[in-house]
């Protein structure tokens, strides 16, 4: 068990539609970052939150959006989905931003658009 | 930019017998390398970690890579599998981009251990 959290496990929905993934990360972390899995494309960094701030864009698109709280849990949120979202999303949390800092990764949020 | 290539998209072991899952990178700099293992349906682990320390470095579960600049490699090695090992591994260089560091993966390893 690595203490990043994420939720729901599994998520169905249709095209079109809008969902929220959430994660909370290990305690003391302050930087979360979130990636996404797919057969096709492999594991893509999607974006990173440092304290609350922004850091960086990977190959995020204009329908996603992510935020992260005070408190310090991420959420992730995608809308107009298309079957092409279908896919596992990770987040995953590490203390600060150095360069050999390690990640900790959640169990992960599978998605499915049907 | 850095980035990481995994040799070989699918290994096949006998329990028993050695494991030696290739990783080669590019950087323009001391890189900072990682091996993950994710088993199915299951999130990433770290095995293991490179930090410009110590080249050979050791990791759980009998895992150990060696990270050889002359050779820009730094492939994962077990000396005995166990069926537990069958999972995909993921050769991991960690990028600076404006201000901070992100993750590259490789494209994955997929071990397959046979009884």
């Amino acid at each position: 068990d690595s203490g990043v959290t994420q939720t729901p496990k599994h998520l169905i929905t249709a095209t079109g539609q809008r969902v929220t993934l959430r994660c909370s990360p290990r305690s003391g972390d302050l930087s979360v970052y979130w990636y996404q899995q797919s057969l096709d494309q492999g594991l893509q960094f999607l974006i990173q939150y440092y304290n609350g701030e922004e850091r960086a864009k990977g190959n995020i698109l204009e329908r996603f959006s992510a935020q992260q709280f005070p408190d310090l849990h991420s959420e992730l949120n995608l809308s107009s989905l298309e079957l092409g979202d279908s896919a596992l999303y990770f987040c995953a949390s590490s203390v600060a931003l150095a360069r050999g800092e390690t990640q900790y990764f959640g169990p992960g949020t599978r998605l499915l658009v049907l | 930019a850095q980035s990481v290539t995994q040799l070989d998209s699918h290994v096949s072991v006998s329990e028993g017998t050695p494991v030696l899952l290739r990783c080669n990178y590019s950087s323009s700099y001391s890189p900072s390398l990682f091996w993950y293992v994710q088993h199915p349906n299951k999130g990433l682990q770290l095995l293991l970690k490179y930090t410009s320390a110590a080249t050979l470095v050791k990791g759980i579960n009998g895992f150990e890579a060696e990270f050889k600049k002359s050779e820009t490699s730094f492939h994962l090695t077990k000396p005995s599998a166990h069926m537990s090992d069958a999972a995909e591994y993921f050769c991991v260089v960690s990028d600076h981009l404006g201000g901070t560091y992100k993750y590259i993966f490789g494209t994955g390893t997929r071990l397959k251990v046979l009884a």
